[in-house]
């Protein structure tokens, strides 16, 4: 089946510095790939979408110069936290969809990010 | 907007019990309806995916159910087994253009053995 990989799993930071998150899709192709954050017994938040090859598409409230999303081929998509501060500590987790319009969603593991 | 209910909240059921899962949407006008497991610190398994013209689909021991008219599905799970525990998230994805998908925010199921 469809795999996407997340990396890293785990990263504590200090608060200040940058942190990025990788998303690959391992074995299918993936126009678009989105990025969510995930609080405490709260559902996914979709932070924004990211289109190979083009800007990405970013949610009402999420400031697209602390977030920066890169899409630089179809089996890859980065998630840059800059200047991370303590709150932006969360579970991040990455999708993506294959070509075609009926495909499910795939996600990676999930990515939990500690700023000290 | 479109809205996700998943009910119950939690769910703490035996060993080998049948059980049944919820979710309810607002809006009928869907393009399809996947079904996730979660487990704790980890990402989302994608279950089962259903599309907006299909009624069910299965895997293993998991049926899943979409009344699209009603804004319903059920994901069944049969003879459930303590690997079974974990949060399950339906998700919706709407029709036409517009990809963003939107997820209840899950049941958390225990089985005990």
């Amino acid at each position: 089946g469809a795999v996407v990989s997340q990396h890293p799993s785990r990263v504590i930071c200090k608060s200040g510095t940058s942190v990025k998150i990788e998303c690959r899709s391992l074995d299918f192709q993936a126009t678009t790939m989105f990025w969510y954050r995930q609080f405490p017994k709260q559902s996914l938040m979709l932070m924004a979408t990211s289109n190979e090859g083009s800007k990405a598409t970013y949610e009402q409230g999420v400031e697209k110069d602390k977030f920066l999303i890169n899409h630089a081929s179809l089996t890859l998509s980065t998630l840059t936290v800059t200047s991370a501060h303590p709150e932006d500590s969360s579970f991040y987790i990455c999708s993506a969809r294959a070509q075609g319009g009926g495909s499910p969603l795939h996600f990676g593991n999930g990515t939990r990010l500690t700023v000290t | 907007k479109q809205e996700v209910t998943q009910i119950p909240a939690a769910l703490s059921v035996p060993e080998g019990e049948n059980l049944v899962l919820n979710c309810s949407f607002t809006d009928s006008a869907i393009y399809n309806l996947q079904w996730f497991r979660q487990d704790p610190g980890k990402g989302l398994t994608s279950l089962l995916l259903i599309q907006s013209s299909q009624r069910e689909q299965t895997s293993g021991r998991l049926n899943a159910s979409l009344d699209k008219s009603s804004g319903r599905s059920t994901l069944y799970i049969a003879a459930s087994q303590p690997g079974d525990s974990a949060t399950y998230l339906c998700a919706v994805r709407p029709s036409g253009g517009y990809q963003k998908v939107t997820f209840g925010i899950g049941t958390k199921l225990q089985v005990i053995p």
